[in-house]
């Protein structure tokens, strides 16, 4: 049973498409994550919620807007994308938001704009 | 702005040679986390270090905060194939902010 799964594995799409990820939870977790993680596989934090609340948007452009409708579920919605959203996207949860808290991470999103 | 910066960024050893991966920052965490990432896989934690000079051993793996807790050491004895990935180090000034470091791709030849 997959603690923390997103969907799809892959997506590829065309410039300026409308593209959405999806995550889902079921540890019982209240703070929830995006991740990027580019080609040399640094991975920088894009989003923080707590809660269904948005905590942290760390200078992520206005094109990317995550949605927690319930604190299990936290989805990203990407505008018009472009060829520098390539990469892949990482979704995580943890039981509270301290940084010596054990992330989960799902199994990624790789994102291939042509 | 708090940085890992991590070293070698590259590694590629003969199975049952030893190794010692660096992470290192100008900063003070309250902690710091090491995790491995395997191609197509998110990370895995694999521990965390909360006390300056504290030491961990998981099997063949020791990890070391230092005492001023701007850096941390990951230790592998008699590397094997399976201890392959992507090796992340991971802190943060309390809250919400995981930083991850620059990653060290480590790969063990049989």
């Amino acid at each position: 049973d997959t603690a923390v799964s997103q969907t799809p594995k892959y997506l590829v799409t065309q410039m300026g498409n409308d593209k959405s990820i999806k995550c889902e939870q079921n540890l019982g977790h209240d703070t929830m994550y995006w991740y990027k993680q580019d080609s040399k596989k640094f991975l920088k934090i894009m989003f923080s919620y707590n809660n269904k609340e948005l905590i942290i948007n760390e200078t992520v452009p206005n094109r990317f807007s995550p949605k927690s409708p319930d604190k299990a579920h936290l989805n990203l919605h990407i505008n018009s994308l472009e060829l520098g959203d390539s990469a892949v996207y990482f979704c995580a949860s943890s039981q509270i938001p301290a940084t010596n808290e054990k992330l989960f991470f799902g199994s990624g999103t790789q994102l291939s704009v042509l | 702005t708090q940085l890992l910066e991590q070293s070698p960024q590259f590694l590629s050893i003969q199975e049952g040679e030893n190794l010692t991966v660096y992470c290192n920052s100008s900063s003070v965490f309250s902690s710091l986390q090491w995790y491995r990432q395997e191609p197509g896989e998110g990370p895995v934690l694999l521990v965390t270090v909360v006390t300056g000079g504290e030491v961990k051993k998981l099997k063949r793996l020791t990890f070391q905060f230092g005492d001023a807790r701007k850096d941390s050491s990951l230790h592998i004895t008699a590397a094997q194939p399976g201890d392959t990935g992507l090796y992340l180090c991971a802190g943060g000034p309390g809250t919400y902010k995981y930083i991850f470091g620059t990653g060290t791709r480590l790969k063990v030849l049989a």
